[in-house]
């Protein structure tokens, strides 16, 4: 069964500081992976995916991710956080099903931004 | 171009009851799915639909079904309501199914069971 684990439930970090949020993942084959924004009342906005290739991935509002197959994670960076990056952060996991994806997703990591 | 759109945004019911939550994909989208958001379980997937036809379903029980139209929309539908299915109830739509194809999401129909 695949699964994905996010370590921290809350992450504090000062306005201009590097961000790390990590996400590890259990998956019996190569896997889908994403991650997501939510803001307060909000539905959720994907931030980047990894399919294959290029294990660095860059995705939208400066952010990037690594997939470490021998380290089964998939953790978000980004350089330079704003205060409007305070949200919760979701990574999520799938395969296909008969064409489809049926994403597992983790239990998020709030993120908070002192100024 | 619009977004997802859910209605209502809001809800309450009591134990027991049933209720049925709408969502409006993006113009052109023929997949939705729905998730549960819930403090307790994260966010779980609930079922996906494709021209109509169900294509995946997530562990739910029988309570909760759903249907799409020929227009893409799609509801929802839980019946005898317990307290466990308040949650925040997200829909989430695609061009196509497979994860090549991003899911767009809606801003969700909270649902507060008494």
């Amino acid at each position: 069964a695949q699964s994905v684990t996010q370590p921290d439930i809350h992450i504090t970090v000062s306005e201009g500081a590097s961000l790390e949020l990590r996400c590890n993942y259990s998956y019996g084959a190569t896997p889908y992976l994403f991650w997501y924004v939510q803001s307060p009342g909000q539905g959720l906005q994907l931030l980047l995916k990894y399919f294959s290739g290029d294990t660095l991935v860059q995705g939208i509002k400066g952010f990037e991710a690594e997939f470490k197959r021998s380290q089964s994670s998939f953790n978000l960076r980004k350089p330079s956080v704003h205060w409007s990056d305070a949200a919760e952060y979701f990574c999520a996991v799938g395969g296909a099903s008969g064409g489809s994806y049926i994403p597992t997703f983790g239990r998020g990591t709030s993120l908070i931004v002192h100024p | 171009k619009a977004g997802v759109t859910q209605t209502p945004r809001y809800l309450i019911k009591t134990r027991g009851q049933q209720v049925t939550l709408s969502c409006s994909p993006i113009s052109g989208h023929r997949s939705v799915s729905w998730y549960q958001q819930t403090p307790g379980q994260g966010l779980q997937f609930l079922f996906e639909y494709f021209s109509e036809t169900q294509r995946n379903k997530g562990n739910f029980p029988g309570r909760f079904s759903g249907r799409q139209f020929s227009n893409s929309r799609s509801e929802m539908n839980v019946s005898t309501l317990e307290l466990g299915d308040s949650a925040l109830y997200l829909c989430a739509s695609s061009l196509d199914v497979g994860p090549n194809n991003e899911q767009f999401f809606g801003p969700g129909t909270r649902l507060t069971v008494l």
